[in-house]
């Protein structure tokens, strides 16, 4: 079991460049959701998914697209990047639970994105 | 809706002293409430969680007590060691229950 993977590792983008943060798990969770890690804000999250072909938004959706085409895979698009999009960007999952994330979520290993 | 705050670090412990992190959270309902913990360079992992009214999470030597009289969820651990050097999060669920909100995290540096 890889658990959730995240590639790439490390980014660096130009402001108006576009990329995928790809997001993967193989525990069958249907419970998707990606998070931004900033320094004294904690984890905000961005866009969640409780399944295939259904997403929705967090605290900070602007800026992001996501999908949900498969179970386990869950990418996260930055159409336009800006500076302030710079952060850590963590994907989690877990089996689901009355239309929310059972207890414990699992992280990936993060991606430090840059913006220049 | 709801929100969690926990106390601004850093901790600076030596090793086997006791630590204490707090944190205190304002929600609508019975969140479940959770610990987690993230080692340099890693992505989060849960600690404990506790899901109900006076139920104590423990892992680790690790523990903390769900109050709703104080809404505290607080961390505690009696001796520390250099290997629980890491940042902590307090975490609850969010009122419709569709993911998590967390603190802004605790860093603990224990020393030798």
């Amino acid at each position: 079991n890889a658990g959730v993977t995240q590639t790439p590792k490390f980014q660096v983008l130009k402001t108006g460049q576009s990329m995928t943060l790809q997001c993967a798990q193989d525990m069958n969770h249907e419970y998707m959701s990606w998070y931004r890690q900033d320094p004294g804000m904690g984890l905000r999250l961005i866009h969640y998914s409780v399944g295939a072909g259904i997403t929705d938004q967090g605290e900070v959706p602007n800026g992001y697209n996501v999908s949900r085409s498969t179970t386990e895979d869950f990418p996260l698009r930055l159409l336009s990047a800006a500076p302030s999009q710079t952060s850590v960007y963590f994907c989690a999952s877990s089996s689901l639970a009355h239309g929310g994330p059972r207890d414990e979520q699992f992280f990936g290993p993060g991606t430090r994105l840059t913006v220049l | 809706g709801n929100s969690v705050t926990q106390m601004e670090g850093p901790v600076t412990l030596s090793e086997e002293a006791f630590l204490t992190i707090n944190c205190t959270y304002t929600a609508t309902g019975y969140p479940s409430l959770f610990w987690y913990v993230q080692y340099p360079g890693e992505g989060l992992q849960l600690l404990l969680k506790a899901t109900k009214a006076d139920d104590k999470g423990s892992n680790k030597g690790f523990e903390a007590t769900y109050r709703k009289e104080t809404t505290s969820f607080h961390l505690e651990k009696g001796s520390v060691q250099v290997s629980d050097s890491a940042v902590y999060f307090c975490a609850l669920t969010d009122q419709a229950g569709t993911a998590l909100i967390f603190g802004k995290g605790t860093t603990l540096s224990v020393s030798s």
